[in-house]
C-alpha cells in the first residue's frame, strides 16, 4: 500500500469553479507536505508546501494540513482551464533527503 | 526558476541493451533525484544523490544504477533493459530534503 494516497483519481469542476484535492498519509513520521502539479508533457513543478497545521494561502491556492489524521487537502479557487493538470501530494521528513509522491489526480476545468 | 534538462528527451532500446539517461542541473544543486512515472504510481524514487560522488538506493532501485561524477551531472544506468523498464523518467534538483525539488522535462523510454 502507497504511503501517500490521494483521492479523488480524476476530478472536473466547472471554469471559476472550486477544486478540492485530498491526500493521507499512513506514516506517522512525515513532518511536511507538498502540493506539485504538472502539465502533460512537462514535468512536475512545485505548487506550495506546508508544514503546520492550519491553512496556507497562496493566491487561488490553499493548503490545509490536520497532522493528527495525516490529512492535507488543496482547494483551488476561482480554476481556470489553466489549471487543468495531473496534482501530486509528496510528504517527507524534515532532514531526510527524500519525500513519497502520491498517484496523483487528475483535475479537468471544463470552460 | 533552476534548470534541469535531461537528454535524451525519447529513447527505443531493445530487450538486454544498455540505457543511460543523462540529467544535468546549472543551479548547485547538492541533491539530485531519478523517478519514474506510470500511471497508477505516481512517482517513484529510483536513486538519488546527496553531492558528487554519491549515490543511494531510493524505493525501486532493482535493475538501475547511478553515477553522479559532478555537482551539475546525474546519470541513471540500465545495464540490462527490460520491457518492465519501459516507462517516463524524471531527474530533479533540490538542495535540504524538504526544499522545493525542480524537475527536467522527462525521458520517455521504450524497451522492446
Amino acid at each position: 500500500q502507497q504511503k501517500v494516497q490521494q483521492s479523488p483519481e480524476s476530478l472536473s469542476v466547472p471554469e471559476g469553479g472550486m477544486a478540492s484535492l485530498n491526500c493521507t498519509s499512513s506514516d506517522r513520521n512525515f513532518q511536511y507536505f507538498w502540493w506539485y502539479r504538472q502539465h502533460s508533457g512537462e514535468g512536475p513543478k512545485a505548487l506550495m508546501s506546508i508544514f503546520s497545521d492550519g491553512d496556507k494561502k497562496e493566491g487561488r491556492f490553499t493548503a490545509h494540513l490536520n497532522k493528527a489524521s495525516l490529512h492535507v487537502s488543496l482547494h483551488i479557487r476561482d480554476s481556470q482551464p489553466s489549471d487543468s493538470a495531473l496534482y501530486f501530494c509528496a510528504a517527507g521528513n524534515t532532514g531526510n533527503y527524500k519525500y513519497v509522491f502520491g498517484a496523483g489526480t487528475r483535475l479537468k476545468v471544463i470552460a | 526558476e533552476a534548470a534541469v534538462t535531461q537528454s535524451p528527451r525519447n529513447k527505443v532500446a531493445v530487450t538486454g541493451g544498455k540505457v543511460t539517461l543523462s540529467c544535468n542541473q546549472t543551479n548547485n544543486h547538492n541533491n539530485m533525484y531519478w523517478y519514474r512515472q506510470d500511471t497508477g504510481h505516481g512517482l517513484r524514487l529510483i536513486h538519488y544523490s546527496y553531492g558528487a560522488g554519491s549515490t543511494e538506493k531510493g524505493d525501486i532501485p532493482d535493475g538501475y544504477k547511478a553515477s553522479r561524477p559532478s555537482q551539475e551531472n546525474f546519470s541513471l544506468i540500465l545495464e540490462l533493459a527490460t520491457p518492465s523498464q519501459t516507462s517516463v523518467y524524471f531527474c530533479a534538483s533540490g538542495d535540504a530534503g524538504e526544499d522545493t525539488q525542480y524537475f527536467g522535462p522527462g525521458t520517455r523510454l521504450l524497451v522492446l
